[in-house]
């Protein structure tokens, strides 16, 4: 079963416009990473917050994360057509613990 | 610094044949997680092994098996195929002492095709 689930699907922007991602979760969390895919290859790692952080950035990337919401965000600033990619977000429950990931997001960027 | 590496690149079978599938994880990495992932879905966890075990299993069935060697590479074995287990086979290395990130790093993907 998925734990995670981003929204929206699917996303489509302009070159230079920023894309925010969402991704819902259920249970309680050890850590929150996302990740990248590019047509049906091998993911990207991007970013990992853990339980007890709120916000972390790393280049372009923000991501923060609501623990009593059980949610989290990827902002991507300033898109380039580069980032047209599959975005997935993936929750664990324990150090060394199984990922779960949700469908995924689907980010065209228009150049 | 070679990242995790995966073989073969792509592979087609037909149904009832077995599959071996490799895994050569991120250099200092001790952990092998194996992912199966449909068209259109995320990564599903298959299983887990470290020290050569399997520690943990997702819920797939028995026919689905792996090891793990002492050089910490791994395979993934399915036997009985079906037309359903056409999919992407990703490994994810990590290191048992940076468990509490638990950064997994995947490789490129086994794209398996069952006719």
């Amino acid at each position: 079963s998925q734990q995670g689930e981003e929204d929206p699907q699917a996303l489509s922007i302009q070159e230079g416009e920023n894309a925010t991602m969402n991704c819902s979760y259920k249970t309680s969390i050890n850590n929150l990473q996302w990740y990248r895919q590019n047509s049906g290859r091998g993911l990207v790692h991007l970013i990992l917050i853990r339980s007890n952080e709120r916000e972390k950035h790393s280049g372009r990337l923000r991501v923060t994360l609501d623990t009593s919401k059980k949610s989290s965000s990827l902002l991507i600033t300033a898109s380039r057509a580069a980032d047209t990619a599959s975005y997935f977000c993936a929750t664990d429950v324990g150090a060394n613990s199984k990922l779960t990931f949700g469908k995924g997001i689907t980010l065209s960027v228009r150049p | 610094d070679a990242g995790v590496t995966q073989s073969p690149t792509h592979l087609i079978k037909t149904r009832g044949q077995q599959v071996t599938l490799r895994c050569s994880p991120k250099s200092g990495h001790d952990t092998v997680s194996w992912y199966q992932q449909a068209l259109g879905q995320g990564p599903q966890f298959i299983f887990q092994y470290y020290e050569e075990e399997e520690r943990q299993r997702g819920n797939f069935p028995d026919r689905f098996s792996g090891h793990q060697f002492p050089n910490y590479s791994s395979e993934l074995n399915v036997n009985a195929l079906l037309l359903g287990d056409s999919a992407l086979y990703l490994c994810a290395s990590s290191s048992i002492q940076g468990a509490s990130y638990n950064e997994q790093f995947f490789g490129p993907g086994t794209r398996l095709t069952v006719l």
